[in-house]
């Protein structure tokens, strides 16, 4: 089946420590999305990446970074994660950008800062 | 400040009754109007989207209803079954604003048999 897969799906890292969070697809779409969910809140879009060309939300942290080498994959990288960055990481994939192209979305991360 | 609001945290229905669901938003850009649907350990599913030029789009036991002038728009499940119980989330976007949905937070729905 295809489909958008994250690994690992918890994480545990220390205040400050990097931490990377990976992302794959076999739908071989064009577009790539984060999306930060805290507790009881609704998901946040970070960035996302259309082919490769990166598209940054305005208000996302420069503590957060990614990186996509190739159509399949897509990463992560929080460079020193504070406790206010624990929350659930959703990676989702669309064929196209554009208001009506369907976002697939990976069962997601949960991520721990202790 | 949420532009997208759920402002019911959850709903607990009878199987075999209608579950109606509610979403309110704030940005008269918002054209295209979506539902997810997440099980736990699982990411959102796309279940249902109704663009501004309706008022109502149907798609099985599935209805979303949009109410421009009140901006406001709700999901209905008719009837609703046990495999229904999941955390539905409303999102919205605009043509100019490309890509980006704006979520709400969210609302449990439970159905007991």
């Amino acid at each position: 089946d295809a489909m958008v897969i994250q690994n690992p799906r918890y994480q545990v890292t220390q205040f400050g420590k990097p931490v990377t969070l990976s992302c794959s697809q076999t739908l071989n779409h064009n577009v790539m999305y984060w999306y930060q969910q805290k507790s009881s809140q609704a998901p946040k879009l970070l960035f996302h990446y259309y082919d490769k060309d990166f598209n940054n939300e305005a208000d996302t942290p420069d503590n957060f970074q990614s990186r996509r080498p190739n159509t399949s994959f897509c990463f992560l990288d929080i460079r020193s994660p504070g406790l206010g960055d624990a929350a659930m990481y959703l990676c989702a994939t669309s064929l196209d950008r554009g208001t009506y192209n369907e976002q697939f979305f990976g069962p997601g991360t949960r991520l721990t800062v202790l | 400040d949420q532009q997208v609001k759920q402002n019911s945290p959850s709903l607990s229905v009878q199987e075999g009754r209608i579950s109606i669901l509610n979403c309110d938003y704030t940005n008269s850009m918002f054209d295209y109007f979506l539902w997810y649907k997440k099980y736990p350990a699982e990411g959102p599913t796309f279940l249902i989207s109704i663009s501004s030029i309706k008022d109502k789009n149907e798609d099985g036991r599935f209805t979303v209803f949009l109410n421009k002038s009140a901006k406001h728009l709700s999901l209905h499940i008719v009837p609703s079954q046990p495999g229904d119980s999941a955390v539905y989330f409303c999102a919205a976007s605009a043509r100019q604003a490309g890509t980006a949905l704006i979520f709400g937070k969210g609302t449990t729905l439970s159905v007991s048999s």
